[in-house]
């Protein structure tokens, strides 16, 4: 059974760094794209960002690009989305994805991974 | 980055209605077009990719159409558990955008 498991709820201060965490079980990582989402409270879907696992090729949404760092260990099945300095405004509900093919959708989904950021 | 633009940004209908949400995209994508159902504490559901294509499992009152720059989802037969927030998204490029969402509220 395929499955991503993202790493547990996060509480940090402004200006504080955080990595968080994306295993896939259940299916080669290395085959399929790894994209990660942000959803605000009470908004909508935003895309940030995809790795392949197979060779760290990585894409940023504009609005992300500098903000946010996305990296993979393929030796564990594990994507990463990190900040080098969060701010109150990265207070979301996080989600890692796989997309299923080329050109296709995201067909598995983590189970969120929230981060709140407040002083 | 493609921008995705989806009307309305709520509805609300009766069990047993037919209901249509639009999704556009700011350049013709071909048909790379996906669509999710998201209810609140889950994760999104993967409906249609393809503009058309049923995931397993989806019931057959969900369907999609369109290509290029315009497309649609159609709920027939509205059930009370089609309740949720529907997002359209593509996946033309890398950066594969999600448009605004519409909350379906089912009366």
């Amino acid at each position: 059974e395929v499955q991503l498991v993202q790493s547990g709820a996060e509480v940090r201060r402004p200006g504080e760094s955080l990595k968080i965490s994306c295993k896939g079980f259940g299916y080669t990582f290395t085959r399929h794209w790894i994209g990660w989402v942000r959803q605000m409270p009470g908004k909508g879907l935003e895309w940030i960002g995809i790795i392949y696992p197979g060779d760290s090729e990585t894409e940023y949404s504009l609005s992300f690009k500098g903000q946010v760092t996305i990296s993979v260990d393929k030796s564990i099945n594990t994507a990463y989305l990190q900040w080098g300095s969060l701010r109150t405004s990265d207070t979301a509900l996080y989600y890692c994805a796989r997309q299923r093919a080329a050109y296709s959708g995201f067909d598995h989904w983590g189970q969120g991974t929230l981060i709140t950021v407040s002083s | 980055d493609i921008q995705m633009t989806q009307s309305p940004s709520s509805l609300s209908a009766s069990v047993g209605d037919r209901v249509t949400i639009t999704c556009r995209a700011g350049q013709s994508i071909s048909n790379y077009l996906n669509w999710y159902q998201h209810k609140p504490g889950k994760v999104p559901d993967l409906l249609i990719t393809s503009a058309f294509s049923l995931q397993t499992g989806v019931p057959s009152r969900f369907s999609g159409s369109g290509s290029g720059t315009t497309f649609t989802l159609t709920i027939n037969s509205l059930l009370p558990e089609d309740s949720a927030t529907y997002y359209c998204q593509h996946s033309y490029t890398n950066i594969p955008s999600f448009g605004g969402g519409t909350k379906v509220e089912v009366k």
